[in-house]
């Protein structure tokens, strides 16, 4: 299988806190892409890094990329608990995009 | 942006019909359309990968006779759920590759999919 492995599994954080998430995948890729999702709804891209590249940012949102290490890691800064929701990493490998396991976060107030 | 459209959002069934959901893209030609399924609180599952005009290449365990996808144009591509069964009820989610813009992909806000 293609898929890879998030963890934490799951994230419980104080509001104000930063929140990491990481992904591991395992065959070589062509971009790698985070996604969020609220409960019961369907997906938000937040940022895609391509292969090339080692560190993205978008807001509060920092993503790198380890292909050496076939990793990569999301971090969300000052946390909202309007960030409560799950995150997904997706690889593209060309003909197929798959999806790790996803990380629930929850951010209290 | 790019949008996907996904129809229909939610659909209820009774166990043995059929139920056919659409994905589209309404501003760009997608060369390839993926389906996924997931269920409560798991990741999303990749069931098929489908190329407009030819036949969708299904993942490992996925049944090509129950879940049968058709991608007749540039722009839909067509989930049919054959025969469903209470089991099959789950959130079913497209995407489309955008070829002209980076292979970019775009997903649709998906399909709850509820078999009683």
């Amino acid at each position: 299988s293609q898929q890879g492995e998030e963890d934490p599994q799951a994230l419980s954080i104080q509001e104000g806190e930063n929140a990491t998430m990481n992904c591991s995948y395992k065959t070589s890729i062509n971009n790698l892409q985070w996604y969020r999702q609220n409960s019961g709804r369907g997906l938000v891209h937040l940022i895609l890094i391509r292969s090339n590249e080692r560190e993205k940012h978008s807001g509060r949102l920092r993503v790198t990329l380890d292909t050496s290490k076939k990793s990569s890691s999301l971090l969300i800064t000052a946390s909202r608990a309007a960030d409560t929701a799950s995150y997904f990493c997706a690889t593209d490998y060309g003909q197929n995009f798959v999806f790790g396991p996803g990380t629930r976060l929850s951010v209290l107030p | 942006g790019a949008v996907v459209s996904q129809h229909p959002s939610w659909v209820i069934c009774k166990s043995g019909t059929s139920v056919k959901i659409e994905c589209r893209s309404l501003d760009f030609q997608a060369t390839t359309m993926f389906w996924y399924r997931q269920f409560p609180k798991q990741s999303l599952m990749l069931m098929a990968t489908s190329n407009e005009g030819s036949k969708a290449t299904y993942e490992q365990g996925v049944e090509k006779d129950k879940f049968l996808i058709n991608h007749a144009s540039l722009t839909l591509s067509t989930l049919t759920v054959t025969s469903a069964h209470p089991e099959d009820s789950s959130f079913y989610i497209c995407s489309a590759r955008d070829g002209g813009a980076g292979n970019t992909i775009y997903f649709g806000e998906g399909s709850w999919l509820t078999v009683v």
